[in-house]
Protein backbone atom coordinates (compact mmCIF):
# COMPACT_ATOMS: atom_id res chain seq x y z
CA UNK A 1 0.00 0.00 0.00
CA UNK A 2 0.90 3.91 -0.78
CA UNK A 3 0.46 6.09 2.25
CA UNK A 4 0.00 9.58 1.88
CA UNK A 5 0.93 12.57 4.36
CA UNK A 6 -0.21 16.09 3.74
CA UNK A 7 1.95 19.35 5.33
CA UNK A 8 0.76 21.46 7.01
CA UNK A 9 -2.33 20.34 8.52
CA UNK A 10 -4.06 23.34 9.32
CA UNK A 11 -2.42 27.02 7.51
CA UNK A 12 -3.76 30.25 8.59
CA UNK A 13 -4.32 32.67 5.81
CA UNK A 14 -5.67 35.96 4.65
CA UNK A 15 -8.00 36.56 1.01
CA UNK A 16 -5.63 37.25 -1.26
CA UNK A 17 -2.91 35.48 -0.03
CA UNK A 18 -1.24 33.09 -2.49
CA UNK A 19 -1.24 29.57 -0.88
CA UNK A 20 1.00 26.29 -1.20
CA UNK A 21 -0.25 23.01 0.19
CA UNK A 22 2.12 19.73 -0.05
CA UNK A 23 1.22 15.78 -0.54
CA UNK A 24 4.09 13.02 -0.26
CA UNK A 25 3.42 9.44 -0.92
CA UNK A 26 5.33 7.26 0.66
CA UNK A 27 6.51 5.34 -2.98
CA UNK A 28 6.12 6.67 -6.55
CA UNK A 29 2.49 7.11 -7.74
CA UNK A 30 4.02 8.92 -10.48
CA UNK A 31 0.99 11.16 -11.95
CA UNK A 32 -1.62 9.86 -10.41
CA UNK A 33 -2.44 12.32 -8.18
CA UNK A 34 -5.76 14.11 -7.34
CA UNK A 35 -6.89 16.82 -5.14
CA UNK A 36 -10.16 17.48 -3.29
CA UNK A 37 -11.64 20.23 -1.63
CA UNK A 38 -14.40 19.48 1.27
CA UNK A 39 -16.15 22.40 3.00
CA UNK A 40 -18.03 21.63 5.97
CA UNK A 41 -21.26 19.69 5.64
CA UNK A 42 -20.53 18.44 1.88
CA UNK A 43 -19.06 15.68 0.15
CA UNK A 44 -15.53 16.15 -1.61
CA UNK A 45 -15.32 17.38 -4.89
CA UNK A 46 -12.80 16.65 -7.14
CA UNK A 47 -10.48 19.45 -7.85
CA UNK A 48 -7.00 18.46 -9.95
CA UNK A 49 -6.45 14.68 -11.04
CA UNK A 50 -3.11 13.29 -13.31
CA UNK A 51 -1.34 15.85 -10.43
CA UNK A 52 -1.99 19.03 -12.84
CA UNK A 53 -4.94 18.84 -14.46
CA UNK A 54 -7.97 20.73 -13.17
CA UNK A 55 -11.41 19.07 -13.30
CA UNK A 56 -14.08 20.60 -15.32
CA UNK A 57 -15.26 24.38 -13.93
CA UNK A 58 -12.44 24.72 -11.06
CA UNK A 59 -10.75 28.10 -11.68
CA UNK A 60 -7.64 28.45 -12.77
CA UNK A 61 -6.38 30.22 -9.58
CA UNK A 62 -5.67 26.55 -8.45
CA UNK A 63 -3.22 24.45 -9.89
CA UNK A 64 -1.28 21.45 -8.91
CA UNK A 65 2.39 20.09 -9.58
CA UNK A 66 4.60 16.94 -8.94
CA UNK A 67 5.26 13.69 -9.86
CA UNK A 68 6.68 10.50 -8.24
CA UNK A 69 6.28 11.30 -4.62
CA UNK A 70 6.03 14.54 -4.10
CA UNK A 71 3.04 17.11 -5.02
CA UNK A 72 1.82 21.17 -4.37
CA UNK A 73 -1.53 22.27 -5.04
CA UNK A 74 -1.59 25.98 -5.38
CA UNK A 75 -4.06 28.49 -4.59
CA UNK A 76 -2.52 32.07 -6.41
CA UNK A 77 -5.26 34.34 -4.35
CA UNK A 78 -7.29 33.11 -1.96
CA UNK A 79 -11.00 33.71 -2.22
CA UNK A 80 -13.47 33.41 0.64
CA UNK A 81 -14.81 30.31 -0.89
CA UNK A 82 -11.42 28.78 -0.64
CA UNK A 83 -11.25 28.15 3.12
CA UNK A 84 -12.13 24.34 3.55
CA UNK A 85 -9.99 21.29 3.55
CA UNK A 86 -7.63 19.46 0.81
CA UNK A 87 -7.29 16.54 0.44
CA UNK A 88 -4.85 14.18 -2.00
CA UNK A 89 -5.34 11.20 -3.40
CA UNK A 90 -3.61 8.47 -5.07
CA UNK A 91 -4.83 6.04 -7.58
CA UNK A 92 -2.12 4.51 -8.98
CA UNK A 93 -2.94 1.62 -6.75
CA UNK A 94 -5.56 0.17 -4.48
CA UNK A 95 -6.04 1.10 -1.79
CA UNK A 96 -6.70 4.57 -3.23
CA UNK A 97 -5.73 5.80 -0.15
CA UNK A 98 -6.67 9.71 1.13
CA UNK A 99 -4.29 11.85 2.69
CA UNK A 100 -5.06 13.17 6.11
CA UNK A 101 -6.37 16.81 4.65
CA UNK A 102 -4.86 20.45 5.38
CA UNK A 103 -7.55 22.68 6.76
CA UNK A 104 -7.18 26.39 5.66
CA UNK A 105 -8.50 28.71 8.20
CA UNK A 106 -9.19 32.25 8.14
CA UNK B 1 -25.54 15.31 -14.94
CA UNK B 2 -24.35 12.75 -13.04
CA UNK B 3 -26.26 11.93 -9.19
CA UNK B 4 -25.53 9.84 -6.73
CA UNK B 5 -27.79 9.58 -3.77
CA UNK B 6 -26.65 7.53 -0.89
CA UNK B 7 -29.66 5.88 1.58
CA UNK B 8 -29.95 2.88 4.08
CA UNK B 9 -27.79 4.73 7.02
CA UNK B 10 -28.63 4.97 10.47
CA UNK B 11 -27.89 3.42 14.32
CA UNK B 12 -27.39 -0.05 13.91
CA UNK B 13 -26.04 -1.91 16.92
CA UNK B 14 -22.37 -3.76 17.60
CA UNK B 15 -22.24 -6.94 15.93
CA UNK B 16 -25.33 -6.42 14.03
CA UNK B 17 -25.42 -5.27 10.47
CA UNK B 18 -26.73 -2.98 8.15
CA UNK B 19 -27.42 -2.48 4.12
CA UNK B 20 -26.19 0.69 2.26
CA UNK B 21 -27.61 1.36 -1.17
CA UNK B 22 -26.25 4.40 -3.60
CA UNK B 23 -28.27 5.16 -6.46
CA UNK B 24 -26.85 6.72 -9.56
CA UNK B 25 -28.46 8.52 -12.55
CA UNK B 26 -26.86 10.78 -15.50
CA UNK B 27 -24.63 8.90 -16.06
CA UNK B 28 -23.76 4.99 -17.73
CA UNK B 29 -23.82 3.07 -14.65
CA UNK B 30 -22.42 -0.27 -16.28
CA UNK B 31 -19.36 1.82 -17.62
CA UNK B 32 -17.87 2.78 -14.30
CA UNK B 33 -16.53 1.83 -10.95
CA UNK B 34 -18.07 2.70 -7.58
CA UNK B 35 -16.58 3.45 -4.58
CA UNK B 36 -17.59 3.85 -0.60
CA UNK B 37 -15.43 6.24 1.28
CA UNK B 38 -16.51 7.07 4.93
CA UNK B 39 -15.59 10.04 7.66
CA UNK B 40 -15.98 9.49 11.00
CA UNK B 41 -17.54 12.89 13.06
CA UNK B 42 -14.44 15.61 12.67
CA UNK B 43 -12.08 13.78 10.82
CA UNK B 44 -10.66 12.64 7.69
CA UNK B 45 -11.57 10.69 4.40
CA UNK B 46 -11.21 7.07 4.78
CA UNK B 47 -11.54 4.80 1.52
CA UNK B 48 -13.22 1.84 2.69
CA UNK B 49 -13.98 -0.36 -0.84
CA UNK B 50 -14.53 -0.60 -4.83
CA UNK B 51 -16.63 -2.52 -6.88
CA UNK B 52 -15.41 -2.50 -10.37
CA UNK B 53 -17.80 -1.27 -13.85
CA UNK B 54 -18.61 -5.13 -14.04
CA UNK B 55 -18.79 -6.15 -10.76
CA UNK B 56 -16.41 -9.25 -10.71
CA UNK B 57 -13.59 -7.48 -8.90
CA UNK B 58 -14.30 -5.68 -5.28
CA UNK B 59 -11.40 -4.93 -3.15
CA UNK B 60 -11.69 -2.90 0.56
CA UNK B 61 -9.60 -0.88 3.22
CA UNK B 62 -8.10 -3.70 5.94
CA UNK B 63 -9.90 -2.33 8.34
CA UNK B 64 -13.30 -3.53 7.08
CA UNK B 65 -11.56 -6.60 5.19
CA UNK B 66 -13.86 -9.89 6.10
CA UNK B 67 -16.70 -8.04 7.68
CA UNK B 68 -17.82 -5.48 4.52
CA UNK B 69 -18.39 -6.84 1.00
CA UNK B 70 -19.70 -4.99 -1.95
CA UNK B 71 -22.19 -5.37 -4.81
CA UNK B 72 -23.83 -3.56 -7.47
CA UNK B 73 -27.09 -4.06 -9.78
CA UNK B 74 -26.49 -2.45 -12.87
CA UNK B 75 -30.17 -3.05 -14.30
CA UNK B 76 -30.61 -0.54 -11.56
CA UNK B 77 -27.99 1.45 -11.31
CA UNK B 78 -27.75 0.97 -8.19
CA UNK B 79 -24.63 -0.20 -5.90
CA UNK B 80 -24.64 -1.46 -1.97
CA UNK B 81 -22.69 -1.88 0.79
CA UNK B 82 -23.24 -4.49 3.26
CA UNK B 83 -22.15 -3.68 6.49
CA UNK B 84 -21.28 -7.06 9.06
CA UNK B 85 -20.18 -7.28 12.85
CA UNK B 86 -20.62 -3.46 13.18
CA UNK B 87 -18.06 -1.60 15.37
CA UNK B 88 -18.12 1.66 17.25
CA UNK B 89 -15.43 2.30 14.92
CA UNK B 90 -17.80 2.39 11.68
CA UNK B 91 -19.54 4.98 12.67
CA UNK B 92 -19.06 7.67 9.95
CA UNK B 93 -21.10 9.29 7.07
CA UNK B 94 -20.30 7.18 4.09
CA UNK B 95 -20.10 8.12 0.90
CA UNK B 96 -20.23 6.48 -2.32
CA UNK B 97 -18.63 7.86 -5.67
CA UNK B 98 -17.92 7.33 -9.27
CA UNK B 99 -14.53 6.70 -10.81
CA UNK B 100 -13.74 9.74 -13.51
CA UNK B 101 -12.69 6.99 -16.08
CA UNK B 102 -14.85 4.54 -17.75
CA UNK B 103 -12.85 0.57 -17.69
CA UNK B 104 -10.31 2.17 -15.78
CA UNK B 105 -8.76 0.50 -12.44
CA UNK B 106 -6.33 4.24 -11.97
CA UNK B 107 -9.02 6.92 -11.78
CA UNK B 108 -10.20 9.77 -9.48
CA UNK B 109 -13.11 9.97 -8.26
CA UNK B 110 -14.93 12.79 -10.36
CA UNK B 111 -18.61 12.68 -8.60
CA UNK B 112 -19.92 12.09 -5.03
CA UNK B 113 -23.55 11.49 -3.17
CA UNK B 114 -23.89 14.07 0.28
CA UNK B 115 -23.40 10.59 1.98
CA UNK B 116 -25.58 8.60 4.99
CA UNK B 117 -25.09 8.33 8.46
CA UNK B 118 -24.16 5.16 10.08
CA UNK B 119 -23.70 5.23 13.83
CA UNK B 120 -22.89 2.15 15.51
CA UNK B 121 -24.57 2.14 19.21
CA UNK B 122 -26.13 0.01 21.50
Amino acid sequence: EIVMTQSPATLSVSPGERVTLSCRASRSVSDNLAWYQQKPGQPPSLLIYGASTRATGVPARFSGSGSGTEFTLTISSLQSEDFAVYYCQQYTIWPPFFGPGTTLDI
Amino acid sequence: QDQLVESGGGVGQPGRSLRLSCAASGFTFSSYGMHWVRQAPGKGLEWVAIISYDGRIQYFGESVKGRFSVSRDNSKNTVFLQMDSLRAEDTAMYFCAKDFRAYSATSPLDSWGRGTLVTVSS
